[in-house]
């Protein structure tokens, strides 16, 4: 399996400004997947971030808005740049499993994002 | 392109009663994977189950069950017994290969009341 941890589990920030999201992952996976769920919506893909690779964003999302980092196969980061409410979001990031777990999707515990 | 329907936006029971959450997918891949995942109100995704479009045997673990069907194209969940622990969003999701990112439904809200 995989073990994700996210952080900041929550913020609450200020509009105009940036937040940086980071994922770590326990074991070393070839893609990393960001996802946004805005209030009582289902999940969207963002990106899927490749490491050594620019990510690839879904229709919708760009790569100035949310910039994503990926320096090595166990971590990622997201950035939300600046911010209005309309990004007020849970992000989550997920990774599949290796091995026998490869058809598993692993998801961290999510950041609540509340922008002001 | 994959799709996953969740036609039953919110559920209410009184518990005990059995309840039983729809999904249906659309695909055009002979080989695909199902998921269910539970989303309790603190917000982190709880795995439930995967399936196979090769393995349509329901499978049953304590009070969930889940009914894999490819002739109908639905992969509907059903908790016997319902609690209020099970008060949540259950979201049904697909990938069309292993590694990929998921599709998610909608989601189907229950609330299990005393």
């Amino acid at each position: 399996s995989a073990v994700i941890s996210q952080k900041p589990s929550r913020d609450i920030c200020q509009r105009g400004t940036s937040l940086t999201i980071q994922c770590q992952v326990d074991s070393q996976v070839t893609m990393m997947f960001w996802y946004r769920q805005q209030p009582g919506q289902s999940l969207t893909l963002i990106a899927t971030a490749n490491q050594g690779s620019e990510a690839t964003y879904e229709s919708g999302f760009v790569i100035d808005k949310f910039p994503i980092s990926r320096p090595n196969l166990t971590f990622s980061t997201l950035t939300v740049s600046n911010m209005s409410p309309e990004d007020s979001s849970i992000y989550l990031c997920s990774v599949n499993g290796q091995g026998r777990w490869h058809t598993e999707a692993f998801f961290g515990q999510g950041t609540r994002l509340t922008v002001v | 392109a994959q799709k996953v329907t969740q036609a039953q936006t919110e559920i209410s029971v009184v518990e005990k009663e059995d309840v039983t959450l729809d999904c249906v997918y659309e695909t055009r891949d002979t080989t695909y994977y199902l998921f269910w995942y539970k989303q309790p109100p603190s917000g982190e995704l709880v795995f439930l189950i995967r399936r196979n479009s090769f393995d349509e045997q329901n499978e049953i673990s304590g009070r969930y069950s889940w009914n894999f069907q490819k002739s109908t194209s639905s992969f509907n969940f059903t908790i016997t017994a319902s609690q209020v622990v099970d008060s949540a969003v259950y979201f049904c999701a697909s990938a069309n290969q292993a590694g990929t990112a998921l599709i998610f439904g909608k989601g189907t809200t229950l609330s299990v009341s005393s």
